[in-house]
């Protein structure tokens, strides 16, 4: 079955990176698009990032402002989310989810790792 | 950017039905999608596609979309129920969620 593991999560100061990771199991994970979403802590929701299964399409969230990059190593089963200039606003859970059927929805989705950005 | 519109909360007496909406303009022609969020948990995606349903979501769950408004139906509600549901489409290259709604079953 679909098995996704993020990991990389920590505290950070504000200003500075991180780099989350997600390890994919239980499917032929280079035939999947994948994507990023967050929840920031009592928050909803929000969408951060989608790459294709090769890996040369890549779409963000607008509220990102390049500061974070989405990529991915199919002979690792492995999704990344870099985060750069970190703010205390992307403290949030960060899931890492399969795309349904290459339609634009999330149908497995990981447990998430916890990025808090704080001094 | 496309804003989806959901009520904050809902309640439904047990074994009734509730129906959550989302509204956003002309939602009618996207696919909506809805998720179910228990505490601690990870979403679920319960619905894809306006009605569609994925494997081990009970038939309780259906859904709906037409011109301005996408209906999420919970027939018979029981106490398991009780969850934050999320609508989901596929605007401009970007996801978007709506806000959220917090079902209370009575």
């Amino acid at each position: 079955q679909v098995h996704l593991v993020e990991s990389g999560g920590g505290m950070v100061q504000p200003g500075r990176s991180l780099r989350l990771s997600c390890a994919a199991s239980g499917f032929t994970f280079n035939r999947y698009i994948m994507h990023w979403v967050r929840q920031a802590p009592g928050k909803g929701l929000e969408w951060v990032a989608f790459i294709s299964y090769d890996g040369n399409r890549k779409y963000y969230a607008d509220s990102l402002k390049g500061r974070f990059t989405i990529s991915r190593d199919n002979s690792m089963n492995t999704l990344y989310l870099q985060l750069n200039s970190l703010r205390a606003d992307d403290t949030a859970l960060y899931y890492c989810a399969t795309d349904g059927q290459g339609e634009y929805f999330f149908d497995y989705w990981g447990q998430g790792t916890l990025v808090t950005v704080s001094s | 950017s496309f804003d989806l519109t959901q009520p904050l909360s809902v309640s439904v007496a047990l074994g009734q039905t509730a129906r959550i909406t989302c509204g956003g303009s002309n939602i009618g022609g996207k696919n909506v999608h809805w998720y179910q969020q228990k505490p601690g948990q990870a979403p679920v995606l319960v619905i894809y596609r306006d009605s569609d349903r994925p494997s081990g979501i009970p038939e309780r769950f259906s859904g709906s979309n037409s011109r301005n408004t996408a209906t999420l139906t919970i027939s018979r509600a029981q106490v398991g129920d009780e969850a934050d549901y999320y609508c989901q489409v596929w605007d401009s290259s970007t996801a978007v969620f709506g806000g959220g709604t917090k079902l209370t079953v009575l």
